[in-house]
């Protein structure tokens, strides 16, 4: 069964400092891997996804991830964090078997500190 | 990006009245749907595949006759809460894919959720 996981509930990371929101997945096949972000009482915003290609990808809001095989990551990252950056994050495999369900990991809250 | 709209965006009920939740695609149609719930402070939980034209597909644990879905057009997906009871209350959330091929990679688009709370 595809799953993902994210080991870390909440990541605190000052203003102007890199920050990583850690994923790894376990899928058979080739992964479809996707970083959504929601803010309070509000859906989720995609941020970016790897589906074939270059490992490093570019999404919004200056964010990019690293989708790295041998290690099963697709860690999310960001070279300078802003407090507005500050939400829960999602990452999500998408079901092989012919539809678009995804599955999600439980969430990282980022709080970025002024 | 493909805009999904939900309504209303919050609601509050009575305990053993129904509630309906639309989800709308605004500038693209989908033949597909979904259905999350999200408990506070925790991750979305898949609630039922919502298929337009044909029966919805639930996931297992959700109750079927509780969570009524209907998805009658290309545009428009219901979920109905029915007899609704208090442990019902939370956070409601749809989304869909902007391509109708079960082969698209592409990103699905969510709606701004739906609080209900049964009182």
């Amino acid at each position: 069964a595809q799953s993902v996981a994210q080991p870390e509930d909440q990541v605190n990371v000052a203003e102007g400092n890199p920050l990583t929101v850690k994923c790894t997945y376990s899928v058979s096949g080739n992964p479809y891997l996707f970083w959504y972000v929601q803010y309070p009482n509000r859906g989720l915003q995609f941020l970016l996804k790897y589906i074939t290609g270059d490992n490093l990808v570019k999404g919004s809001y200056g964010f990019e991830a690293e989708f790295n095989k041998s290690q099963t990551s697709f860690h999310l990252k960001k070279p300078s964090a802003l407090v507005s950056d500050s939400a829960l994050y999602f990452c999500a495999v998408r079901d092989i078997e012919g539809t678009y369900k995804y599955i999600f990991g439980t969430g990282t809250r980022l709080k970025v500190l002024a | 990006g493909a805009v999904v709209s939900q309504h209303p965006s919050r609601v509050i009920c009575k305990s053993g009245t129904s509630v309906k939740i639309e989800c709308r695609s605004l500038d693209f149609q989908a033949t597909t749907m979904f259905w999350y719930r999200q408990f506070p402070k925790q991750s979305l939980m898949l609630m039922a595949t919502s298929n337009e034209g044909s029966k919805a597909t639930y996931e297992q644990g959700v109750e079927k006759d509780k969570f009524l879905i209907n998805h009658a057009s290309l545009t428009l997906s219901t979920l109905t809460v029915t007899s609704a009871h208090p442990e019902d209350s939370s956070f409601y959330i749809c989304s869909a894919p902007t391509s109708g091929s079960p082969s698209s990679y592409n990103e699905q688009f969510f709606g701004p959720g739906t609080r209900l709370t049964v009182l």
